[in-house]
């Protein structure tokens, strides 16, 4: 049972490339998510969806789109990468009523945009 | 808006001794959930205690407690009998009891020595 994937786990953009951060569960799970975790900071939220068909903004959304290809699967794109997107990127997923609990992360994709 | 504070960037303790990470937050909501995760240097999120707002009881899970002060909005965890696999990050984190997002504090990186 592999849990949440994350692909790739390492990548050096530069400044304007584009790339495709990839997310996939196989616990059946309803909601994904995807975080960033900058130096001294907690996570923060940059996109979610809470089923399959949907998507909405996080906390911090700007220069990215995401694309939830199908009940296991979540992607997150970089259409221009920035300097400051460089972080590391989670992906967590949680099935229906849990009431809070039942996330389960990804190992996480660390970014640097040079 | 939701924010938490941890106010011990850095905390020490011997092996098999007992300590206390700090967590305050600021919510105007009534229902919500508290939670500890545990960030080892290899990147994964690992839930480590959770508790609901509308018990009074403090959660336990083993070694690990909270004390949670709603009026004071405080949630600290203790470890006690620390041992050395507990050496990781933990983040404090508060979620809306309807909501999808996580707000995380900054952080406390605990080592533990021998």
């Amino acid at each position: 049972n592999a849990g949440v994937t994350q692909t790739p786990k390492f990548q050096v953009l530069k400044t304007g490339q584009s790339m495709t951060l990839q997310c996939a569960q196989d616990m059946n799970h309803n909601s994904m998510y995807w975080y960033r975790q900058d130096p001294g900071m907690g996570l923060r939220l940059i996109y979610y969806s809470a089923s399959e068909g949907t998507t909405d903004k996080g906390e911090v959304p700007n220069g990215y789109n995401v694309s939830r290809l199908n009940k296991r699967e979540f992607s997150l794109r970089l259409e221009s990468a920035a300097p400051s997107q460089t972080s590391v990127y989670f992906c967590a997923s949680r099935p229906r009523g849990t009431g809070g609990g039942g996330y389960t992360f990804g190992s996480g994709t660390r970014l640097t945009v040079v | 808006a939701q924010t938490v504070t941890q106010s011990q960037p850095e905390m020490s303790v011997q092996e098999a001794e007992t300590v206390t990470l700090s967590c305050t937050y600021d919510t105007s909501e009534s229902n919500y959930y508290l939670f500890w995760y545990k960030q080892p240097p290899s990147r994964q999120m690992i839930l480590v205690i959770r508790q609901e707002a509308y018990k009074q009881q403090n959660a336990t899970e083993n070694r690990f407690s909270v004390n949670f002060q709603k009026a004071a909005k405080s949630f600290s965890l203790k470890i006690s009998d620390s041992q050395l696999g507990d050496t990781a990050m933990y983040f404090c984190a508060f979620m809306k009891q309807t909501g999808n997002q996580f707000y995380f504090g900054t952080g406390t990186s605990l080592t533990v020595i021998p």
